[in-house]
This record gives C-alpha cells, sequence and structure tokens, in this order.
C-alpha cells in the first residue's frame, strides 16, 4: 500500500480533460513540494511536472499540475493518444525520511 | 545532457547480494545539489525508492530496505553502485538509476533517469 495515494484507472477520449489526484497528509504533500511523472510501458519514468506545477523544457502546456492541503492533482487538457501511459505523484515524506511515491494511475485514452 | 546507465548481473540467486552499477556521463558524479538515486519496480508494479547517495558519500535509504541496502559512489569513475543483501523472489524488479536534482530553491525531483535494468531473483 502507498504513502501517496492515486486512482488505479482514469479514462477519456482525445480533445477532452482528465485528472488525476494524488492523496498525502501533512508529513509529504501538505508540506513538500509534488512531483509526477509519465512512464509509457518497457520505458522509464519521465519527469513531467516538478515542484506541484512547473513544466520542465520540452513537456506541452496541455499539463498542469497544481497543489492543496495534502493533495494534489495532475490535469491533461486536449488529451492525445499518446498520453496514454502510467503517471505517478512523488514527494519527500517528512515521518519517513525518505520519498514515497504513489501507486500510479493508468490512463487510457478511448 | 547528463546520461545515466545501469549494468551488473541480470540473475541472482537467493539469499545472495545484488549488485549494479550506474554510470553517470554528460556530467559530473561530483556537482553540488544533486543526489544519485536508485529506484526500482517489481514487473507490472508501482516505482519504490531505495535510496540515494551524495558525492560526498552521505546515504539516505528507504526505511524498508535500509538494513540490507549499501549505495556507494565512485568519482574517479563517474559511478555509483547499489548493494542488497540478502535477496529474495520478492526483489525481483527492474531497478533504475536516476539523478535527483532541482532547481533554484525548488524542491528536488528525478531528472535524469537510466533506460532500467531487469534483475531476477531465481535459482
Amino acid at each position: 500500500q502507498s504513502v501517496l495515494t492515486q486512482p488505479p484507472s482514469a479514462s477519456g477520449t482525445p480533445g477532452q480533460r482528465v485528472t488525476i489526484s494524488c492523496s498525502g497528509s501533512s508529513s509529504n504533500i501538505g508540506s513538500k513540494t509534488v512531483n509526477w511523472y509519465q512512464q509509457h510501458p518497457g520505458t522509464a519514468p519521465k519527469l513531467l511536472i516538478y515542484s506541484n506545477s512547473q513544466r520542465p523544457s520540452g513537456v506541452p502546456d496541455r499539463f498542469s499540475g497544481s497543489k492543496s492541503g495534502t493533495s494534489a492533482s495532475l490535469a491533461i487538457s486536449g488529451l492525445q493518444s499518446e498520453d496514454e501511459a502510467d503517471y505517478y505523484c512523488e514527494a519527500w515524506d517528512d515521518s519517513l525520511n525518505g520519498v514515497v511515491f504513489g501507486g500510479g494511475t493508468k490512463l487510457t485514452v478511448l | 545532457q547528463v546520461q545515466l546507465q545501469e549494468s551488473g548481473p541480470g540473475l541472482v540467486k537467493p539469499s545472495q547480494t545484488l549488485s549494479l552499477t550506474c554510470t553517470v556521463s554528460g556530467g559530473s558524479i561530483s556537482r553540488g545539489d544533486y543526489y544519485w538515486s536508485w529506484i526500482r519496480q517489481p514487473p507490472g508494479k508501482g516505482l519504490e525508492w531505495i535510496g540515494y547517495i551524495y558525492y560526498s558519500g552521505s546515504t539516505y535509504y528507504n526505511p524498508s530496505l535500509k538494513s540490507r541496502v549499501t549505495i556507494s559512489v565512485d568519482t574517479s569513475k563517474n559511478q555509483f553502485s547499489l548493494k542488497l543483501s540478502s535477496v529474495t523472489a520478492a526483489d525481483t524488479a527492474v531497478y533504475y538509476c536516476a539523478s535527483r536534482g532541482r532547481t533554484g530553491s525548488s524542491g528536488y525531483y528525478f531528472d535524469y533517469w537510466g533506460q532500467g535494468t531487469l534483475v531476477t531473483v531465481s535459482s
């Protein structure tokens, strides 16, 4: 069971906007920044969002992140077929004194 | 552009020690404000942080693995390594090395990843 809780699956049709949630506690999301990663099958994860809402160079602005209290969200607008992948949230946890990941959300583009 | 590449045996026997090395290219492992990390992913499952090391040798480990993990760094070779002792089938996973850095005063994040290497624990 992961310290950060994500829905196991999400779906949307091309062009739609989807959001993926990540729920934590005061020792992680509530006091630390959240990062998001995208992972296509058979490949390494790729940094998508860092520091709650910042996009690395090269990441389309269709991807956005936000944080409120002990929860964070990843939003994908103008959904495209290539967005079909697994998405993971991540943060530092002060209680565990380590990095924690969400269990991952498998996004299906219908 | 920093690149990372894992290397090591793909098959380890139960109770033995898993050993992997990550070679860093395109940048110095001795750069400040970077932590050199190991992360694993069992087949069909999510990501699990194993630990990371600073170039000075300071280490941070996942408490659930701490008793079995050793991460070391060799700055002369621009490499860092993972040793996981007393392995069982539950340690079968794709093992990734990654760098953890930050931009300005932002929080830390895993920015560069190796391609990953599958390690199977089986007799």
